[in-house]
C-alpha cells in the first residue's frame, strides 16, 4: 500500500505570495492532518478534516486554510506569507474509525519544505 | 494545559546503553499518548503508543513508562543502537467516543545520538 505522499516536496516562495500544497492520504483513510514543523516551535498541529469537514482546528490565523475533496485527498493554502512561515509542512493520514478506545494511527508523509524569501 | 513538555532536549548514549527521554502533561482529558521517530528528510512514524489505563507497554526494545498521578511517561529505549540515531517526539491527544480525532499535541522533541 503506497504511503501518504505530499507535493511538491519543496517550495520557495517570496513574502505577500500564497502557496497551496497537496497531500494523498493511504488509501482507505478518511482522516487527513496538517502539521508545520520549525526547529523552534516544533510540531504543531494546524487542522484536521474528515468526510471533506474541517473537524478540528489549531491556533494560527485564517491565513492558514485547507479543505479536503470526496476522494480524502487534502490541499493546503496560506495567504499572504510571511518569513515566519518557512518550516516544513506535514500530513498524516488516518482511517479514523470512530468510537473505537485508541485511535487510529497516524500516518506522515515526508513532507513540504517551504522557504519564504 | 494545552502543552507537552519534553526532555532532554538533545541525548547522547553509547552502543548498548538505554535511552530515557521523559515528557510532561497538564490536561488530564489527555488519554492517548503515542512516541514518534523522526529521520532527517522523513516524516514522523508511529514507534509506540500507549493509554492512561496501563502503566507500562514494552514492544521489543522500547518501552513506555507512564505515572497517571505525576502526570508523567517516559520512553526508554534498551540496548541502544547507532541506527536508532533520530529525533522522538512525544505527543499526547483527547478523544471523545464517537469521533477518534486526529489532533496530537507533540512535545519538542529530543535528538538521539547512539555513539558506536
Amino acid at each position: 500500500k503506497a504511503g501518504v505522499t505530499q507535493t511538491p516536496r519543496y517550495l520557495i516562495k517570496t513574502r505577500g505570495q500564497q502557496v497551496t500544497l497537496s497531500c494523498s492520504p493511504i488509501s482507505g483513510h478518511r482522516s487527513v492532518s496538517w502539521y508545520q514543523q520549525t526547529p523552534g516551535q516544533g510540531l504543531q498541529f494546524l487542522f484536521e478534516y474528515f468526510s471533506e469537514t474541517q473537524r478540528n482546528k489549531g491556533n494560527f490565523p485564517g491565513r492558514f486554510s485547507g479543505r479536503q475533496f470526496s476522494n480524502s485527498r487534502s490541499e493546503m493554502n496560506v495567504s499572504t506569507l510571511e518569513l515566519g512561515d518557512s518550516a516544513l509542512y506535514l500530513c498524516a493520514s488516518s482511517y479514523s474509525r470512530g468510537g473505537a478506545k485508541t485511535p487510529d494511527t497516524q500516518y506522515f508523509g515526508p513532507g513540504t519544505r517551504l522557504t519564504v524569501l | 494545559q494545552q502543552q507537552v513538555k519534553q526532555s532532554p532536549q538533545s541525548l547522547i548514549v553509547q552502543k548498548g546503553g538505554i535511552s530515557i527521554i521523559n515528557c510532561a502533561y497538564e490536561n488530564t482529558a489527555f488519554d492517548y499518548f503515542p512516541w514518534y521517530q523522526q529521520f532527517p528528510g522523513k516524516g514522523p512514524a508511529l514507534l509506540i503508543a500507549i493509554r492512561p489505563d496501563v502503566s507500562e507497554k514494552k514492544e521489543g526494545r522500547f518501552t513506555i513508562s507512564f505515572n497517571k498521578s505525576a502526570k508523567q511517561f517516559s520512553l526508554h529505549i534498551m540496548d541502544s543502537q547507532p541506527g536508532d540515531s533520530a529525533t522522538y517526539f512525544c505527543a499526547a491527544s483527547m478523544n471523545s467516543g464517537s469521533s477518534n480525532t486526529g489532533k496530537l499535541i507533540f512535545g519538542q522533541g529530543t535528538t538521539l545520538q547512539v555513539k558506536p
